[in-house]
């Protein structure tokens, strides 16, 4: 079974349409992320969060809003979606107790915005 | 704004030579610093970090580290086919906890 599960795989949506992407983890770490790549493009964060009552915007949090539901379940929210919005979305997790606190990836979420 | 910089590529080999991917960064503070594989559509794969200038082997992979010139890079030896992918550089913050990402090297090896 996988460590780092998002839900829904693909999606495809309307513009103005309110849109929940859902992550979850079984490897026990406390730390969460949300980041979105556009293609041919590196990672982009959007949100963070350390710990179940600790959130914070990353670079390009614009239009985004997250929810830490608890220490394995983190969820992306588009409230409105638009067709920029169109990305592959990856969630990651990592443990700070451990060495470098080394990011691990989810299998990505496809949106698709029309 | 940090940043991390790499040559977006299309970086050919041939099949059994050496691939050099370089990175250069911004924040002279950061200690950690990651390579990432990731291949068209899937998610980033940790290939190997480093924190210690000099360079740390792992397998057909060596990722080198040069704190003073702002540099990170990455040697992989043998090249094979399946080693065509992207490679994110990734350099953590002094400050933060937060990783920041280059945009990618594309990587072919041709048989």
């Amino acid at each position: 079974d996988a460590d780092v599960t998002q839900t829904p795989r693909n999606r495809i949506t309307k513009t103005g349409k309110r849109i929940m992407l859902e992550c979850s983890q079984t490897k026990g770490h406390d730390r969460m992320y949300w980041y979105r790549q556009d293609p041919g493009l590196g990672l982009q964060l959007i949100y963070y969060s350390f710990d179940v009552k600790d959130i914070n915007k990353g670079e390009i949090s614009d239009g985004y809003s997250v929810s830490r539901q608890a220490q394995a379940k983190f969820s992306l929210s588009l409230e409105s979606a638009i067709p920029n919005q169109t990305a592959l979305y990856f969630c990651a997790t990592s443990d700070s107790g451990l060495g470098p606190d080394t990011q691990y990836f989810g299998p990505g979420t496809r949106l698709t915005v029309l | 704004q940090k940043e991390v910089e790499q040559n977006s590529g299309p970086l050919s080999v041939p099949e059994g030579a050496i691939a050099s991917l370089n990175c250069t960064y911004s924040d002279r503070g950061s200690q950690s610093f990651f390579w990432y594989r990731q291949y068209s559509g899937k998610s980033p794969e940790l290939i190997m970090f480093i924190y210690s200038n000099g360079d740390k082997e792992d397998g057909r992979f060596t990722a080198q580290l040069n704190k003073a010139s702002q540099y990170v890079s990455l040697l992989i030896r043998d090249s094979q086919p399946s080693d065509s992918a992207t490679y994110l550089c990734a350099v953590k913050e002094a400050a933060g906890n937060k990783l920041t990402f280059g945009g990618g090297t594309r990587v072919l090896v041709k048989p």
